[in-house]
Parts: structure tokens; C-alpha cells; sequence
């Protein structure tokens, strides 16, 4: 079954302690991506990546770090995670970022940062 | 940067014709996107435009308008199952600073909560 798989799906931690946020598709796509979702804000990308070893800052990227050393890998890092980074978080890909294909999204990871 | 407005909720009946708007500004637009999003779940695509005019599929359709920067998305025949919330996704390129040619970002508005009644 085609799908994007996030674990963990809940996550509650305090704040400092570095966590991993990891994303995986066995659809052979290209293009991979994160977003945060808050009340009133919206979808708003983090980080994205082309392709295997080629990533580009979003809308909001500071506090975040990512990496594509694998095409079907493209985890979310947060080295100091704050209470500001509480958010359900959704990963997300597509065949390429310039395709008219959709991207497939992950079920979500909800972060709770104390 | 780009800026995407969308209404914050709209409210129709069972059976009815809704339109959600969505107006847009960006530089290098390349391609407009539709997405509805059921509460806590991830959001699922519902349609793409990229040249100017009307695309159906079933009960759901999505007009764009480049040279207005406005799309809308038209549900018919409406079901309760319906009530979610509405995204539009602008992407463009390429991106300033970015990786280079080919580094498309995709911006999403803040969503149309629709609500379905009978």
C-alpha cells in the first residue's frame, strides 16, 4: 500500500531534549516535505526537499533541521525543542515538486513541548 | 513572499451549491492546489490547476484565473460528510536563495472550515 509514515504519532517532552520526528514513502518520490499546523495559522512548510541530498528552508524553518540521505527517508529534527514548537506536525510527498501530482501526507505527530 | 486569503468558515445546506475563493499573491506561480482536511486527519488532494479555466471531477470543481490571481473551488449536490476544512495550495519558483533551479515551494491559505446542515 502506497502511504507516508510518521512515527512517532504522539510525542510529549520537555523542553531541550533533542527529538526525532522521522518520515518514510515507499512510493519512489522524488520531492518530500514538512508543515506545522496550528489553530488559525494554518499549513505552514518547514522544510522541503527536491530530491536526495538537496533540501531548501520553508516558511518557518528556524528551530528545525532536516536531511534526505536516503530518497524514502526525510526525518525532522529538533535539536532544542521549545514550547513554541508545539504543533501537529505532517509530513508529506510527491512523484517531483514540479509535477502536477499531489502530495500524499502522513497521518500527523503531535508534539507537546514543556 | 506570498500571501494566500481564503474565508475563515462558511456555512450551506445539505443538497446546495457552495464556492470557496481563494486570492493569491506570488511571484512565479506554477500551479494552484485544492485539498480538504476532515478535523484531525491529514488533508487529501481534490484538485490541481495550472492553466486558466474549469476543472470537474464528480461533485467537486476548480477554477483559476491567473491574471486575477483567484481561484474557487465549487462543490455540488453537498453531503454532511462534506463539512471539513477546504485548503488551497499556491506553489511557485523558483525560490529566492533556494537550491537553485527546479526548488518549487508550496504555500498553503489558513483553510475554509465548511459546515454542512440539513
Amino acid at each position: 500500500e502506497a502511504q507516508v509514515t510518521q512515527n512517532p504519532r504522539y510525542l510529549i517532552t520537555v523542553t531541550g531534549k533533542k527529538l526525532t520526528v522521522t518520515c518514510s514513502q515507499n512510493m519512489n518520490h522524488e520531492y518530500m516535505s514538512w508543515y506545522r499546523q496550528d489553530p488559525g495559522l494554518g499549513l505552514r512548510q518547514i522544510y522541503y526537499s527536491m530530491n536526495v541530498e538537496v533540501t531548501d528552508k520553508g516558511d518557518v524553518p528556524e528551530g528545525y533541521k532536516v536531511s534526505r540521505k536516503e530518497k524514502r527517508n526525510f526525518p525532522l529534527i529538533l535539536e532544542s525543542p521549545s514550547p513554541n514548537q508545539t504543533s501537529l506536525y505532517f509530513c508529506a510527498s510527491s512523484l517531483r515538486g514540479n509535477s502536477n501530482q499531489p502530495q500524499h501526507f502522513g497521518d500527523g505527530t503531535r508534539l507537546s513541548i514543556l | 513572499g506570498q500571501n494566500i486569503d481564503q474565508p475563515t468558515e462558511m456555512t450551506a445546506t445539505e443538497g446546495a451549491i457552495v464556492q470557496i475563493n481563494c486570492t493569491y499573491q506570488t511571484s512565479g506561480f506554477n500551479g494552484l492546489f485544492w485539498y480538504q482536511q476532515h478535523a484531525g486527519e491529514a488533508p487529501t488532494f481534490l484538485s490541481y490547476n495550472v492553466l486558466d479555466g474549469l476543472e470537474e471531477k464528480g461533485r467537486f470543481s476548480s477554477f483559476l484565473s491567473r491574471s486575477k490571481g483567484y481561484s474557487y473551488l465549487l462543490l455540488k449536490e453537498l453531503q454532511m460528510k462534506d463539512s471539513a476544512s477546504y485548503l488551497c495550495a499556491v506553489r511557485s519558483f523558483p525560490v529566492p536563495g533556494g537550491s537553485g533551479a527546479g526548488s518549487y515551494q508550496l504555500t498553503f491559505g489558513k483553510g475554509t472550515k465548511l459546515s454542512v446542515i440539513p
